[in-house]
């Protein structure tokens, strides 16, 4: 099955700087890879998404890549403020199914 | 916020026990995808059920067990609890078909502690 891994466990970077975190994946038929943000005991919120059909994809502050022949997908988040801070999870799947999750990514942006 | 409720919020119970937990999807989702978090980790995928049929499965023993009903809502059912069933359990809603239909929205979750 589809295993994701996920880099660095924890990020820590001053306010107005730029996070990234990267993902690897397995499986070459997964098709479908969405970024969620987990704030402490809420439910993981979708941030953004992207599709095997595109390489890029931006919304304001946040983007993510994907490069199919390597399998491996990045989020980058631009100008961070500290609400960005959170648990930031990858995950991969397959038609909306059976989707696997990455270990998480603890971000942290000081003021 | 999304529109997918789960119910309870918190649950304990003993080991050996059972328990239901409850998942209303979104308005117009038609699937619904389990999933377990333990603390400090990602969401781990238990099944998916679309049209009340279970659609894929992941990991878990034939002791996690799922329905989902003719309105798309849905349960989780855990037969002879464990200590390592505790954690937070997760549903999420998405609609089938069709572009931009792999979206998931997930509940706020139910947090089940085994003692």
């Amino acid at each position: 099955g589809e295993n994701v891994e996920q880099h660095p466990s924890t990020l820590s970077v001053q306010e107005g700087d730029s996070a990234v975190i990267k993902c690897t994946y397995s499986d070459s038929a997964s098709n479908y890879f969405p970024w969620y943000k987990q704030e402490l005991g809420k439910r993981p919120q979708l941030i953004i998404d992207i599709r095997s059909n595109v390489g890029e994809k931006k919304d304001q502050r946040i983007a993510v890549t994907l490069n199919k022949t390597a399998k491996h997908f990045s989020l980058h988040i631009t100008e961070t403020q500290p609400e960005d801070s959170a648990v930031y999870f990858c995950a991969a799947s397959i038609d909306n199914n059976d989707m696997r999750f990455g270990a998480g990514t603890r971000l942290t942006v000081k003021p | 916020e999304t529109g997918v409720t789960q119910s309870p919020t918190h649950l304990i119970k003993t080991r050996g026990q059972q328990v239901t937990l409850r998942c209303s999807s979104q308005s117009g989702h038609n699937t619904v995808s389990w999933y377990q978090q333990a603390l400090g980790q990602g969401p781990q995928f238990i099944f998916q059920y679309y049209r009340e049929e279970e659609n894929g499965r992941g990991n878990f023993p034939p002791r996690f067990s799922g329905l989902q009903f003719p309105n798309y809502s849905s349960e989780l059912n855990v037969n002879a609890l464990e200590l390592d069933d505790s954690a937070l359990y997760l549903c999420a809603s998405s609609p089938w078909g069709g572009q931009g239909t792999d979206t998931q929205y997930f509940g706020p979750g139910t947090r089940l502690t085994v003692l």
